[in-house]
């Protein structure tokens, strides 16, 4: 399985926030990530954190760091139905390769 | 902002033939590249570094001399999936980091490989 560990469903209620949580193992890591992938399309950077913030905000979107569990999560504020995506954590492994996690289904519904 | 494009969209062939895939950074200098493997509901899975100038790097259980990869320029990657199967029909994805961030890496649209 992956290094990277991530639930695989999400349904959430337009308006509410959505959480998205993951795990990473490597430690030494610098930048951790959250992409988005809507269907049949490429990947989206949404945001990034590097290792040694415990939080970053970008409009709608927190970013929570905790390197003492190797946590990661999403918060989506206000979710929108265009929020409906799969969601990967990554984190960066030496220079630029990136080890992904399954990824999370969220599902918004009305 | 930056942008990788990849062609073709996709593509349909019939087993035995080889299907080249480009990459390309369309406003920014690429030395490396990566190709990604997406399988359906599945993580994407690293193929290989693309390095111009010198061979690329296949992760461990990637036939280099089934998924060839060649990077001409600064500016693009191929990946040969040669001799294409059934089970080789997947989603692949190409990536490249700008030279001088680590902060963003910047993902093509991906090419769907059906093999029939």
């Amino acid at each position: 399985g992956e290094d990277v560990e991530q639930s695989l469903f999400l349904s959430v209620r337009e308006g509410d926030s959505s959480v998205i949580n993951c795990t990473y193992t490597d430690s030494s890591s610098t930048y951790l990530y959250w992409y988005k992938q809507e269907p049949g399309a490429g990947l989206q950077l949404l945001t990034y954190i590097f290792s040694n913030m415990d939080m970053k905000q970008d409009q709608r979107l927190t970013v929570l760091l905790n390197k003492k569990d190797k946590h990661l999560s999403l918060r989506i504020a206000d979710t929108q139905t265009g929020d409906s995506a799969i969601y990967f954590c990554a984190e960066i492994i030496g220079d630029y390769k990136l080890s992904f996690g399954a990824g999370t289904t969220v599902t918004v519904r009305a | 902002g930056a942008v990788v494009s990849q062609h073709p969209s996709r593509v349909i062939c019939k087993s035995g033939t080889s299907v080249k895939i480009e990459c390309r950074s369309l406003d920014f200098q690429a030395t490396t590249m990566f190709w990604y493997r997406q399988f359906p509901k599945q993580s994407l899975m690293l193929m290989a570094t693309s390095n111009e100038g010198s061979k690329a790097t296949y992760e461990q259980g990637v036939e280099k001399d089934k998924f060839l990869i060649n990077h001409a320029s600064l500016t693009l990657s191929t990946l040969t999936v040669t001799s294409a199967h059934p089970e080789d029909s997947s989603f692949y994805i190409c990536s490249a980091p700008p030279p001088t961030s680590r902060e963003t890496q910047y993902f093509g649209p991906g090419t769907r490989l059906l093999v029939l």
